[in-house]
């Protein structure tokens, strides 16, 4: 069955320090993985997706994420954090067996960054 | 990437009334639509997907007679909530997607519900 694992409700992080939010994914056939981010009663905005060639994909707002096959992680990552990247992370997954196949979600990673 | 607009933001009203909530997507045609619910610190939960001209597929446990909903262009979806009662109260979300399987989708701002 497919899923997505966001193994930590919580991550801090203070401001200037690199930042990871971790996802591991299953699915059956290729992977497709993206990561969201919602900020406090807003919708979702996408912030980067990985569908094939370079495992190191970059986004938007300075974020990045390697695909990794072996340990079946895609881990969101940013260099050095801004208070204003607090918000709430969901890495998801949809596998590429159809067209429409609806989008397998992690429960989110709330991201606090300290002052 | 693409916008996508949902009316109303806010939402207040009584039990037992019905409520309609409109996603337009204003730069795309999206093929399909999805519809979310959220509740407070947790995940999105897909209610139901949509393909213009054709009938929703509705998630398992999501009442098709109390959610209805219509996606009757390629730019316009919309979702009623009937005979809302309290426990209907939620953040709803629309997003959308073109057709292929490494299409990201784009989401609406959202509307909070309240069911007094």
């Amino acid at each position: 069955a497919q899923s997505v694992a966001q193994p930590e409700d919580q991550v801090n992080v203070a401001e200037g320090n690199p930042l990871t939010v971790k996802c591991t994914y299953s699915v059956s056939g290729n992977p497709y993985l993206f990561w969201y981010v919602q900020y406090p009663n807003r919708g979702l905005q996408f912030l980067l997706k990985y569908i094939t060639g370079d495992n190191l994909v970059k986004g938007s707002y300075g974020f990045e994420a390697e695909f990794n096959k072996s340990q079946t992680s895609f881990h969101l990552k940013k260099p050095s954090a801004l208070v204003s990247d607090s918000a709430l992370y969901f890495c998801a997954v949809r596998d590429d067996a159809g067209n429409n196949r609806k989008l397998i979600w992690g429960l989110g990673t709330s991201l606090a960054v300290n002052p | 990437g693409a916008v996508v607009s949902q009316h109303p933001s806010r939402v207040i009203c009584k039990s037992g009334t019905s409520v309609k909530i409109e996603c337009r997507s204003l730069d795309f045609q999206a093929t399909t639509m999805f519809w979310y619910r959220q509740f407070p610190k947790q995940s999105l939960m897909l209610m139901a997907t949509s393909n213009e001209g054709s009938k929703a597929t509705y998630e398992q446990g999501v009442e098709k007679d109390k959610f209805l909903i219509n996606h009757a262009s390629l730019t316009l979806s919309t979702l009623t909530v009937t005979s809302a009662h309290p426990e209907d109260s939620s953040f709803y979300i629309c997003s959308e997607k073109a057709t292929g399987a490494y299409n990201e989708q784009f989401f609406g701002p959202g509307t909070r519900l309240t069911v007094l």
